[in-house]
């Protein structure tokens, strides 16, 4: 099946600093990507949708110039998440929309872990 | 607005014992169901969807789920539940092209 990789898995870093995050659709095309957040013990939360070329459309509340969301090629999206607090400690998700089929595939995920 | 509900926060069943994870929608025009497990520190994996078709949907592990419109319900179920199926389960709901939205999550706990 097809793959969608999340780099890196696992991220510590200290408050202040800028954190990317890469999702990548290893053996699809994807004009769509989509970045969710999960909270500990929580479900998912769209933070944005990401489509290649043009610029990402927020969900309310999701601050965009703190996750910053970059979608470059057709098989690559960045998460940028700036200037790091506590707060923004998560588990990041992606998923990508295959431009075949129109399946959807996950990422195995990204745990941030902010200082 | 599209929403999900999963209405069992936790569903303990005895291993060996038949299981149902609870979920209902509401989305304008035709549901995208999809149902998703996630173990801890994983991402999502795919178990089954009903796009059309027959209400009765088989997926991946012996899981299957039942799409009843008039109860706008998308339970999934296992005949027989093994230690192994212990997880996260998300059930979530899209319409044409929009994004999907999840529902919570139901622990499931199998037991020995």
């Amino acid at each position: 099946g097809a793959v969608v990789s999340q780099h890196p898995s696992w991220v510590i870093c200290k408050s202040g600093t800028s954190v990317k995050i890469e999702c990548r659709s290893l053996d699809f095309q994807a004009t769509t990507m989509f970045w969710y957040r999960q909270f500990p013990k929580q479900s998912l939360m769209l933070m944005a949708t990401s489509n290649e070329g043009s610029k990402a459309t927020y969900e309310q509340g999701v601050e965009k110039d703190k996750f910053l969301i970059n979608h470059a090629s057709l098989t690559l999206s960045t998460l940028t998440v700036t200037s790091a607090h506590p707060e923004d400690s998560s588990f990041y998700i992606c998923s990508a929309r295959s431009m075949g089929s129109g399946e959807l595939f996950f990422g195995e995920g990204s745990r941030l872990t902010v200082l | 607005a599209q929403s999900v509900a999963q209405p069992e926060d936790q569903v303990n069943v005895a291993e060996g014992n038949p299981l149902t994870v609870k979920c209902t929608y509401s989305v304008s025009g035709n549901p995208y169901l999809f149902w998703y497990v996630q173990y801890p520190n994983r991402g999502l994996q795919f178990l089954l969807k009903y796009i059309t078709g027959d209400n009765l949907v088989k997926g991946s592990y012996g899981f299957e789920a039942e799409f009843n419109k008039s109860q706008t319900s998308f339970h999934l179920k296992k005949p027989s539940a093994l230690v192994s199926d212990s997880a996260l389960y998300f059930c979530a709901v899209r319409s044409g092209n929009t994004p999907l939205v999840f529902g919570k999550g139901t622990r499931l706990s199998v037991i020995a």
